[in-house]
């Protein structure tokens, strides 16, 4: 069964300061997709990436960067100097070729609090 | 391009009444979702369609929740009777995705509808 796990509830840091949001995952299928996803206050989810399971390289989008290691079943995700605007619920997200890649199944998120 | 539009944004209601969402996905999308939100939990998939036909509807509980997808736009999601533990957001997204097509699983989430059941 495909599983999600973000076990940091909530981080709090100061302005500036970098982040790492931590996803690691369950799945039997060989071939697999990991998101993330941002929730602000307003409460609409953004997508923010998108990671097949057969490319291993890290990404970077300006602030933002993901490292994806198949040997740990992580997909972490950081932030650097971060930013008021930056505060939001993270989530990773994963889905499956068994389901026809459909279904997304997301961690319970991470909260971020970014101080001035 | 206009987003995903949902309604109402809030309601209250009391254990054993009913209540109906509404929404109206991106222009084109062929795929449409329903998700509940519990208050400090990820989102969990109720409902898929794609265009008006149920592609997956293996977590809704079908003893109170029913929902469709009329001429394959907009989509009405509808608890009857309500229990306390319906106390969540529910998350209208759509997405190009369409059967045999290329799966992008970037999905545009709507602002959502928040249900409180006293």
């Amino acid at each position: 069964a495909q599983k999600v796990t973000q076990a940091q509830t909530e981080i709090s840091v100061v302005e500036k300061e970098d982040v790492t949001l931590d996803c690691v995952y369950e799945t039997r299928d060989t071939t697999y997709y990991l998101f993330w996803y941002k929730q602000p206050p307003s409460g609409e989810l953004v997508f923010l990436i998108r990671r097949n399971s057969f490319d291993e390289q890290n990404e970077i989008s300006g602030r933002y960067s993901w490292n994806f290691q198949k040997s740990t079943s992580s997909f972490n995700f950081t932030i650097t100097a971060s930013q008021v605007v930056d505060s939001a619920v993270y989530f990773c997200a994963l889905s499956e070729a068994m389901t026809g890649f459909q279904k997304l199944v997301f961690g319970t998120g991470t909260r971020l609090l970014v101080s001035p | 391009e206009a987003g995903v539009a949902q309604s109402p944004r809030y309601k209250i209601i009391e254990k054993r009444q009913s209540v109906a969402f509404w929404c109206n996905p991106i222009s084109g999308h062929a795929t449409l979702y329903w998700y509940q939100q519990i208050l400090g939990q990820g989102p969990k998939l109720l409902i898929q369609f794609q265009n008006n036909g149920v592609v997956d509807d293996s977590q809704l509980p079908k003893d109170r929740f029913s929902a469709e997808r009329l001429k394959g736009v907009d989509s009405t999601l509808k608890i009857q009777p309500a229990k306390l533990e319906d106390s969540a957001v529910y998350l209208c997204a759509s997405s190009f995705s369409s059967a045999g097509g290329p799966f992008t699983g970037e999905l545009f989430f709507g602002e959502g509808s928040r249900l409180t059941v006293l």
